[in-house]
């Protein structure tokens, strides 16, 4: 079974500064998904931006980018230019590409990110 | 074009009963996932819909059911509650496509007394 384990419960940042949140996953997969999704206190996941394993270059949604280390099996989410707004739980999270793993995520516990004024 | 919603926003029950928690997908979307998150944790996968059918599910008791109908919209029955189910219970939509990306309603808080 697919693993995903975030290793830091809480990180804050200064506005304007740059955070970077970890990820570490286990797989036995060569082929897979890997999300970061976004929950504010509204509750409501957004997505913030995905990998796909098979392509190496990183992906990157504006401010948004991630360090995807497929041998080390880390995917790591860089924010830059930190906003209040950016302040919420940060889920990672694995998505097989075939079979019953396709179906579903499987979501690490997550990091509360703090934005300081 | 509305999202993925959910009703009830809140609810308060106790031990032993019957919950049911409803979901509309965004348009166009056919597939129905449903997570639950307790305090403090990421979502866990209960089950996904598809053609209302029970296509995957997690490692959820027989307590937990559901339903798709035709319209894709779908139900999460919970029987016999435990203070244990006390979560956000999550709904999620998507389309078959390689991404299967799944956009997340905002939730439903259950509360088990």
């Amino acid at each position: 079974a697919q693993t995903v384990t975030q290793s830091q419960p809480e990180m804050s940042v200064l506005e304007a500064e740059t955070v970077t949140l970890s990820c570490t996953y286990d797989t036995s997969e060569s082929d897979y998904y890997l999300f970061w999704y976004k929950q504010p206190p509204s509750r409501q996941m957004i997505l913030v931006i995905r990998q796909e394993a098979y392509k190496q270059q990183n992906a990157t949604e504006n401010r948004f980018s991630v360090n995807f280390q497929k041998a080390a099996k880390s995917f790591s989410l860089k924010i830059s230019d930190s906003q209040l707004g950016d302040a919420a739980m940060y889920f990672c999270a694995y998505r097989g590409i075939t079979g019953a793993g396709s179906y579903q995520l499987t979501f690490g516990k997550g990091t509360k990110l703090s934005v300081i004024p | 074009d509305a999202g993925v919603t959910q009703s009830p926003t809140h609810l308060i029950k106790t031990r032993g009963q019957q919950v049911t928690l409803r979901c509309s997908p965004k348009s166009g979307h056919d597939t129905v996932s449903w997570y639950q998150q307790a305090l403090g944790q990421g979502p866990q996968f209960i089950f996904q819909y598809y053609e209302e059918e029970e296509r995957q599910r997690g490692n959820f008791p027989d307590r937990f059911s559901g339903h798709q109908f035709p319209n894709y919209s779908s139900e999460l029955n919970v029987n016999a509650l435990l203070l244990g189910d006390s979560a956000l219970y999550l709904c999620a939509s998507s389309i078959p496509s390689s991404y299967n990306e799944q956009f997340f309603g905002p939730g439903t808080r259950l509360t088990v007394l």
